[in-house]
């Protein structure tokens, strides 16, 4: 069965500091990983996606991961955190019927 | 193009009526997921359906919750008997056809309070 741990409830950058966000999966296939953000009082919207090839995915504004398939990892990063980019982040991984099981979030804050 | 919207974006019941909660997903989409978000928690499955059907209903918690989209685009979640526990976000999703690399776009969420 597929699973998600993200690890760290709260993460606490400075604005311009390098943003980080675990995320691990356990899967008994080879994965498909998405990335989602969901700003205050609004609906998730899809950050990147991991499907095949390239294990190196750019997503919007900004962030990127890399799939690391012995590590199972899918850590979200992007080099300089701005003000905008608070707000909480789900790692998840689609079943095979298309369900997608989240973590619990990650609840991103920039400080000035 | 018009994204996932959902009806009301708030609703406030009284413990043991009946609600529900309508989604009305991106035209041309066959595949439509209902999930529910507590509180300092990730999304969780309720139901999915492709087209018309209920192809997985395995994550609805229990016969008090049921789902329907009977024309295979506007679909409703209708919770019976409520309870204080079932207040959440309750999330609406569609994907072009269900494959699982398809993208999920989700609406803003219906907030049900169950005092």
């Amino acid at each position: 069965a597929q699973s998600v741990t993200q690890l760290g409830s709260h993460v606490s950058v400075s604005e311009g500091a390098l943003v980080l966000l675990r995320c691990n999966y356990s899967s008994s296939v080879p994965p498909y990983l998405f990335w989602y953000v969901q700003y205050p009082n609004q609906g998730l919207q899809l950050l990147l996606k991991y499907t095949t090839g390239a294990t190196l995915v750019k997503g919007i504004n900004g962030f990127e991961a890399e799939f690391k398939k012995s590590e199972t990892s899918f850590h979200l990063t992007k080099p300089s955190a701005h003000m905008s980019d608070a707000a909480e982040y789900f790692c998840a991984v689609p079943s095979n019927t298309g369900k997608l099981i989240f973590g619990q979030g990650t609840t991103l804050q920039v400080k000035p | 193009g018009a994204g996932v919207s959902q009806t009301p974006s708030n609703k406030v019941t009284e413990k043991g009526k009946y609600v529900e909660l309508r989604c009305d997903p991106i035209s041309g989409h066959t595949a439509l997921y209902w999930y529910r978000q507590s509180l300092g928690q990730g999304p969780e499955f309720l139901i999915y359906f492709q087209g018309t059907g209920a192809a997985d209903d395995s994550g609805l918690p229990n016969d008090r919750f049921f789902a329907v989209r009977p024309e295979g685009s506007v679909s409703t979640l209708k919770i019976q008997r409520t309870e204080r526990g079932d207040s959440a976000v309750y999330l609406c999703a569609s994907s072009l056809a269900g494959r699982y690399t398809d993208t999920q776009y989700f609406g803003p969420g219906t907030r049900l309070t169950v005092l």
